[in-house]
């Protein structure tokens, strides 16, 4: 199965600055990848996502870039809020019907 | 009120006793997937089904058995076998119409003594 890695597995920030989170994966035919927010206590959502022909897309203050050579992606909130307070999973997929969930990277953002 | 259900919230049972959690979705999805998830070990897929009456193992299946008879339903069920059954326990579904995107239960959260 894909071998998936999230760094850094926590991060703060002070409101206002941006926040980028990598996952490496390993299996070279992952053609989708998603990042899902989960709040405490709450489900996974997912916030954005991209498909492998697809080198970055954004969503407001949201971005993922892809890299596909080097085999990762990268989540970026720019402008953070207390809100955006939570764990936040990547979760590359070859095919749509097996998902390789990260560890995880705990966000706070100190107000 | 559309969407994906999981019950009971939490669970409480003794060692040597399997246990079904249950899973529901009105979404009209055609694939469901059974996760675990584990403080700092993210989700990991238990089971995965995605058309009615068939399902796939997933990385960690030993000691959990699921059926799908029913679009609609997808339950769990924990036995004796699973050697650290507590955890907390995701449903999710999703479509393969354009999107992969999984839509996840609220979880139940189950203990074994």
């Amino acid at each position: 199965g894909e071998n998936v890695e999230q760094h850094p597995s926590t991060l703060s920030v002070q409101e206002g600055d941006s926040a980028v989170i990598k996952c490496t994966y390993s299996d070279s035919a992952s053609n989708y990848f998603p990042w899902y927010k989960q709040e405490l206590g709450k489900r996974p959502q997912l916030i954005i996502d991209i498909r492998s022909n697809v080198g970055e897309k954004k969503d407001q203050r949201i971005a993922v870039t892809l890299n596909k050579t080097a085999k990762h992606f990268s989540l970026h909130i720019t402008e953070t809020q207390p809100e955006d307070s939570a764990v936040y999973f990547c979760a590359p997929s070859d095919t749509g019907n097996q998902f390789y969930f990260g560890t995880g990277t705990s966000l706070t953002v100190i107000p | 009120d559309g969407g994906i259900t999981q019950s009971p919230k939490y669970l409480f049972r003794k060692e040597g006793q399997n246990v079904t959690l249950s899973c529901e979705q009105n979404l009209n999805h055609d694939a469901m997937y059974w996760y675990r998830q584990d403080p700092g070990q993210g989700l990991r897929l238990i089971y995965y089904s995605q058309i009615v009456n068939d399902f796939q193992k997933g990385d960690i299946a030993e000691g959990y058995s699921v059926s799908r008879e029913k679009k609609e339903s997808f339950p769990l069920t924990v036995t004796s076998a699973q050697k650290n059954p507590t955890a907390f326990y995701l449903c999710a579904s999703s479509t393969f119409a354009g999107t992969y995107e999984q839509y996840f239960g609220p979880g139940t959260r189950l203990t074994v003594t």
